[in-house]
């Protein structure tokens, strides 16, 4: 499978700051890469998928202006969550689409990034 | 209707039983299913992938398709208590689509 890393693996910031967070494939190039929120014992939330190159195509009902995704490159995208505020608090977990050699559409995770807003 | 359902659980089991776990999905054109393990704290972690109608085994893990039915299912066999965490199913139709997971426990 795929190696996926993000960064941070955590943090803490001040209420109206901004968080950029890191997604590296390490191993191939991600043409897509997808982003998504995940609330305690709650389920993954698809917030954008992020493609190389291009604009990032958002899920209904998340800010486009307030989770900023660039995808510069085959191997980086990042997330920038500005002015975030306590209710952005949540498990930020990046993810690639595999090359497809064994199966269709094979997601590969990141180990997620846990932000807490104070 | 949610695209994949699976029961929410939790489902405990006792170590060295079987473990049912089952998924049902709702587009007909879903090509690909996986199944993922996401213990607490931790990201999804891919564990199998099946698209062919019938049985695929792994080790301890065996999954099923059934696309007549637009179900799908993962034995753990011998459970232990390494096993418990939320498996997620995951259907593919150019995009894909998560069930929101199964919790599962494994008593020792």
């Amino acid at each position: 499978g795929a190696v996926v890393s993000q960064h941070p693996s955590w943090v803490i910031c001040k209420s109206g700051t901004s968080v950029k967070i890191e997604c590296r494939s390490l191993d191939f190039q991600a043409t897509t890469m997808f982003w998504y929120r995940q609330f305690p014992k709650q389920s993954l939330m698809l917030m954008a998928t992020s493609n190389e190159g291009s604009k990032a195509t958002y899920e209904q009902g998340v800010e486009k202006d307030k989770f900023l995704i660039n995808h510069a490159s085959l191997t980086l995208s990042t997330l920038t969550v500005t002015s975030a505020h306590p209710e952005d608090s949540s498990f930020y977990i990046c993810s690639v689409r595999g090359t497809g050699g064994r199966a269709r559409g094979e997601q590969y995770f990141g180990p997620g990034t846990r932000l807490t807003v104070t | 209707q949610k695209e994949v359902e699976q029961n929410s659980g939790p489902l405990s089991v006792p170590e060295g039983a079987i473990a049912s776990l089952n998924c049902t999905y709702s587009d007909r054109g879903s090509q690909s299913f996986f199944w993922y393990r996401q213990y607490s704290g931790k990201s999804p972690e891919l564990i199998m992938f099946i698209y062919s109608n019938g049985d695929k085994e792994d080790g301890r893990f065996t999954a099923q398709l059934n696309k007549a039915s637009q179900y799908v299912s993962l034995l753990i066999r011998d459970s232990q208590p390494s096993d418990s965490a939320t498996y997620l199913c995951a259907a593919h139709n150019n995009d894909m689509r998560f069930g929101a997971g199964t919790r599962l426990t494994v008593k020792p």
